[in-house]
């Protein structure tokens, strides 16, 4: 079946540093979702990209899909506490479905 | 705060038991959402009503048992569970852009605060 795998699991930076999270699917996608989910929370969606090639900004996040719409990234600059949780991306098949496969997720620390 | 309900928060039940969680939205949304997640994984999808029909049932256990009432409400009945469903079941909805094969996707997700189930 489908799947849908984040790297890295984990990634624990000092503030003030970038980080990134990749996405990759096994199949084509017609769009991706990123959420958010903060520790005892639940996830919060955050953007939605359907071109291929698409680039997207959020202050400080910037989401990319890729080309052949398999895979995606997530980017954020300077890192603050608050980004602290886990971002999963999660992929709408081709076809016509509401089937939407979250990845495996990358969970985020932020040491002050 | 999140726009979708669910109730209870937190719910402890036998083996034995026999129980409902519930989940309400007033947005208009006509997609409604089961999933569960265990601690560190992500969501799984259990089911998802489209105008209030079942549409996917990812090979649920038919110890629980979803109910879509209305375009508002989405239940989830709960029998004879096992320990390992002990888990966090999120509910969620989105919209829709009508009918048809290529309009019909689904938008953004919303999801509630979920629902902490624990089975002994």
């Amino acid at each position: 079946g489908q799947q849908v795998m984040q790297i890295p699991q984990y990634q624990h930076v000092q503030e003030g540093e970038d980080f990134t999270t990749y996405c990759n699917s096994s199949t084509t996608l017609s769009n991706i979702q990123w959420y958010k989910q903060r520790p005892g929370g639940h996830p919060v969606f955050l953007i939605q990209l359907v071109k291929s090639g698409e680039v997207k900004k959020q202050k400080r996040l910037t989401f990319q899909f890729g080309e052949a719409k398999k895979n995606s990234s997530l980017h954020i600059t300077a890192t603050q506490t608050t980004d602290v949780g886990t971002y999963f991306c999660a992929g709408l098949k081709g076809d016509s479905s509401y089937k939407l496969i979250f990845g495996s997720g990358t969970r985020l620390l932020v040491r002050p | 705060d999140t726009e979708v309900t669910q109730t209870p928060k937190h719910l402890v039940m036998g083996m034995t038991n026999k129980k409902s969680l519930k989940c309400e939205q007033h947005m208009g949304h006509r997609a409604m959402y089961w999933y569960k997640q265990k601690a560190k994984k992500p969501p799984e999808l259990m089911f998802v009503y489209s105008y209030e029909k079942l549409s996917i049932n990812e090979s649920v256990p038919s110890r629980f048992s979803p109910e879509c009432p209305n375009s508002s409400l989405l239940n989830l009945h709960l029998h004879a569970l096992q320990p390992e469903d002990s888990a966090l079941y999120l509910c969620a909805s989105s919209q829709v852009r009508g009918p048809g094969r290529i309009a019909d996707r689904p938008g953004e997700l919303f999801f509630g605060e979920g629902s902490r189930l624990t089975v002994l």
